[in-house]
């Protein structure tokens, strides 16, 4: 089992909807988790962070964070043409080895 | 505004040579990384470093080593360049311990023939 898993998609979503990436992981030394997006060509930056359960909020964007289940959440609502990118999910576990990423999830938007 | 340099955007190096790659942070953070990225792979740790002359290994550090001498710069060096060491090499810092967001330079897209 990966320590981080996303699905690698493509994700499609029609232009206007909600879209919903997830994230699974193995550590549940897991202190905090952040997901970073990444245009084609780009390098990562970053879109949300969550340490604590429950939901989180910043304009259109949700981080939800269940650690007994051990799962992260994104949610996209509005989706736009612009939130196309690759999604990558990354956790600070445990020990300083725990430093990782998932292999991100494709969303494309459809007008 | 937070910068992160990277020496090169594209290097093009032989077989068995040995390699530099620079990166440099001008926000004093404790923190840098350096990553590799493939299709499909995602990004996966080489070296984590979180003072000056500290090192942690992270996932695939084979073939690889750093060096950061000053807190401002952290190198990866490849030893003797393979080609399945081809990849883009991305580098990143942030503030010390675990909970800060990391800031990204632009690449440098290494290809060993």
């Amino acid at each position: 089992q990966k320590e981080v898993e996303q699905n690698s998609g493509p994700l499609s979503v029609p232009e206007g909807a909600i879209a919903s990436l997830n994230c699974t992981y193995s550590d549940r030394g897991s202190q905090s988790f952040f997901w970073y997006r990444q245009y084609s060509g780009k390098s990562p930056e970053l879109i949300m962070f969550i340490y604590s359960n429950g939901d989180k909020e910043d304009g259109r964007f949700t981080a939800q964070l269940n650690k007994a289940s051990q799962y992260v959440s994104l949610l996209i609502r509005d989706s736009q043409p612009s939130d196309s990118a690759t999604y990558l999910c990354f956790l600070w576990g445990s020990s300083a080895s725990k430093i990782i990423f998932g292999s991100g999830t494709r969303l494309s938007i459809r007008p | 505004d937070v910068k992160v340099t990277q020496s090169s955007r594209y290097l093009v190096k032989r077989t068995g040579e040995k390699v530099f790659l620079e990166c440099v942070q001008d926000m004093d953070h404790e923190n840098m990384f350096w990553y590799r990225q493939d299709p499909g792979l995602g990004l996966r740790l080489i070296y984590f470093s979180y003072d000056v002359k500290m090192k942690e290994k992270g996932d695939i550090p084979e073939g690889y080593s750093v060096s950061r001498e000053k807190k401002e710069r952290f190198s990866l060096i490849l030893e003797s360049a393979s080609t399945n060491q081809t990849s883009m090499y991305l580098c990143a810092s942030s503030y010390g311990g675990g909970g800060y967001e990391q800031y990204f330079g632009p690449g440098t897209r290494l290809t060993v023939t």
